[in-house]
Parts: structure tokens; sequence; C-alpha cells
């Protein structure tokens, strides 16, 4: 299994400024993902990041606002952008298990709040 | 598109008193079907996992979970629940396809609680 490490583990942020979440993976993967938990709810995925290219988005999610970058197998990141308090969530980076292509690994999570 | 419904928000039981908590899914073709676990400030814990084969899937903790495609549901059970139980649970379904990778629909999660 993937060994995921996210950083930071949770900030408290100004509205208006960008925080940007790393998250580092312990073998190369081929899938990684960001979601977001805002207060109270489920997991809804950001987006897919991919390697030498560009993020793939789901509805309701632009690069402008969540910018995501992937330079190698191990490693991604995303911004927050321009924050507002809505922006307050957990985010989570996932990776797919290289092996069986069948399960998702997840970091710890970053708790972002926006004052 | 695939969706999950998780109908119960909440759950209480007593500790060693039986756990079934419900989920229903929608999607076209053959689901990858799975439960997750969230404790308080803790990311998230498969549990177990579904894709093919025998219908009754063991996990850990002591859980386990029945596909039943008549039903389009995917239910989790624990015969014994222990207060360290406690926690967030989400049904989740994929796409478990290659390349397209496991993205995740998540149900909107059961909080159970135990009573001691």
């Amino acid at each position: 299994s993937a060994v995921i490490s996210q950083k930071p583990s949770r900030d408290i942020c100004q509205r208006g400024t960008s925080l940007t979440i790393q998250c580092q993976v312990d073998s190369q993967v081929t899938m990684m993902f960001w979601y977001r938990q805002q207060p109270g709810q489920s997991l809804t995925l950001i987006a897919t990041a991919n390697q030498g290219s560009e993020a793939t988005y789901e509805s309701g999610f632009v690069i402008d606002k969540f910018p995501i970058s992937r330079p190698n197998l191990t490693f991604s990141t995303l911004t927050v952008s321009n924050m507002s308090p809505e922006d307050s969530s957990i985010y989570l980076c996932s990776v797919e298990d290289q092996g069986s292509n069948t399960e998702a690994f997840f970091g710890q999570g970053t708790r972002l709040t926006v004052v | 598109a695939q969706s999950v419904t998780q109908p119960d928000i909440h759950i209480t039981v007593s500790e060693g008193a039986s756990l079934e908590l419900r989920c229903n899914y929608s999607y076209g073709a053959t689901p990858y079907l799975f439960w997750y676990v969230q404790s308080p400030g803790q990311g998230l814990q498969l549990l177990l996992k579904y894709f093919s084969g025998d219908t009754l899937v063991q996990g850990i903790k002591g859980f386990e979970a029945e596909f039943k495609r008549s039903q389009s549901s995917f239910n989790l059970r624990k015969p014994s629940v222990h207060w360290s139980d406690a926690a967030e649970y989400f049904c989740a379904v994929g796409t478990g396809v290659t390349g397209g990778g496991n993205k995740l629909t998540f149900g909107t999660g059961t909080q159970l609680k135990v009573e001691l």
C-alpha cells in the first residue's frame, strides 16, 4: 500500500490569500486525485492530477481557483486561490493502488480554515 | 453518472449490538464498491471493497458487506460493535477503469455513535 504525506496538516488563512498543499507518495503512482470535504459533508472530487499534462477538473471546479501541479509520479500540489470562508474544508490527496487498480489510498488531509 | 445514497445520517447502537449501515448505488456498469471509515481528525481508512466474485466480502476490524445487484445495495455489517467503532462511515463507488483510475463518488456518510 502507498504511504501518502500531506503538508500542511492544517492552516488558518486570511481571505484573499492562497495556500498550496503538498502531497508526497512513497512510491510512483499513475493516478493522483484531490478531494474536498466541506464541514459536515462528504468528499467531492476536485480533479485528477495528471503527470506531464494539465489536471482534469470535475464539474464545478476550475483551474483558476484550484491550480494543480504534478511534476513527477510521486508528488502533486493543490493551490486554493483567492480564498474565502466558503473554502474552509479538509482537502485530501488520493492515489490509486498500482498493483490492482481497484483501491484508492488517502492522505491524512489538510484542514483549512479561512477567516 | 454514478451516485451513492446512504439513507442514515446518524445511527446509535449499544456496544455489543449488531450493526448494519445501508448503502445504495447507481452506476451503469459493474460497480467497484468501497466502504471507508473516518475517525475524528483522521484520514480515510479502507474497510473493504468489492469488484467481482463472492458477493459477501470480509474486511478489517470484523466488518463485512454484501453486494446485492438486484437491490443496488452494498450494506455494511458487524455482528458486535465495539466502542472504538464510533466514527463516520462512507460508502463509495468507483469507475475501476484502468487509466481512469478510481475516481470515487462518495455517499454523504453515516455517523455512528456507540453507547456503552
